[in-house]
């Protein structure tokens, strides 16, 4: 079955410090790979993908994630996390069905950074 | 993505009653979907729609139905809401194949529902 897994419910990481949020995935074929991040009473808000290429990708607001076809991992990285970093950060994956294509998300891992 | 918007952003119903909850796109986007989302669940699809004449049920369609009024407008009902229905319902959009956005997904705010 095509799923996406986010390992972790909740990433805590003291400000200034490095930051990874982890997803692997399962899916057929060549993976299409998304993180979206969701603040506070706000809509899902895109991130950065991976669709081919090279496998470190980078993103908006200094982050960037590592595409690893052995680990089938896409973890969301940041050298210095920030403050304002803190929310909601789901992983998603394409997959193809008879209609076409859709997104499966993760359940999604909540950022908490500390000052 | 301020170019989707949702109506209404907070709703308080009975079980039983019928509701409706809007999507309205400035995109310019063909494929439109809704999603549910709770904690811990992360979102899930409930329909979603590649053109005017195109609907398909996602993971979780039982209990909801869709209308695509037009390019721009996505509609979805409850038709008898049910309290395992609270949650917070999304609406996104995305670009047809070809454009430099596909496979992304375009959100709106989002619309809370509570059912009593």
């Amino acid at each position: 079955a095509q799923s996406v897994a986010q390992p972790e419910d909740q990433v805590n990481v003291a400000e200034g410090n490095p930051l990874t949020v982890k997803c692997t995935y399962s899916v057929s074929g060549n993976p299409y790979l998304f993180w979206y991040v969701q603040y506070p009473n706000r809509g899902l808000q895109f991130l950065l993908k991976y669709i081919t290429g090279d496998n470190l990708v980078k993103g908006s607001y200094g982050f960037e994630a590592e595409f690893n076809k052995s680990q089938t991992s896409f973890h969301l990285k940041k050298p210095s996390a920030l403050v304002s970093d803190s929310a909601l950060y789901f992983c998603a994956v394409r997959v193809i069905n008879q209609a076409g294509t859709a997104l499966i998300f993760g359940k999604g891992t909540t950022l908490s950074v500390s000052s | 993505d301020a170019d989707v918007t949702q109506t209404p952003r907070n709703r308080i119903t009975k079980t039983g009653k019928r509701i409706m909850l809007e999507c309205s796109q400035t995109k310019g986007h063909d494929r439109m979907y809704w999603y549910r989302q709770d904690p811990g669940l992360g979102l899930r699809l409930i329909y979603y729609s590649f053109d005017v004449k195109d609907i398909n049920k996602g993971e979780i369609s039982d209990g909801y139905s869709v209308s695509r009024q037009a390019q721009a407008k996505f509609s979805l009902s409850l038709e008898s809401a049910i309290p395992n229905q609270t949650a917070l319902y999304f609406c996104a959009t995305s670009a047809n194949r070809g454009a430099s956005s596909y496979n992304e997904q375009f959100f709106g705010p989002g619309t809370r529902l509570t059912v009593l």
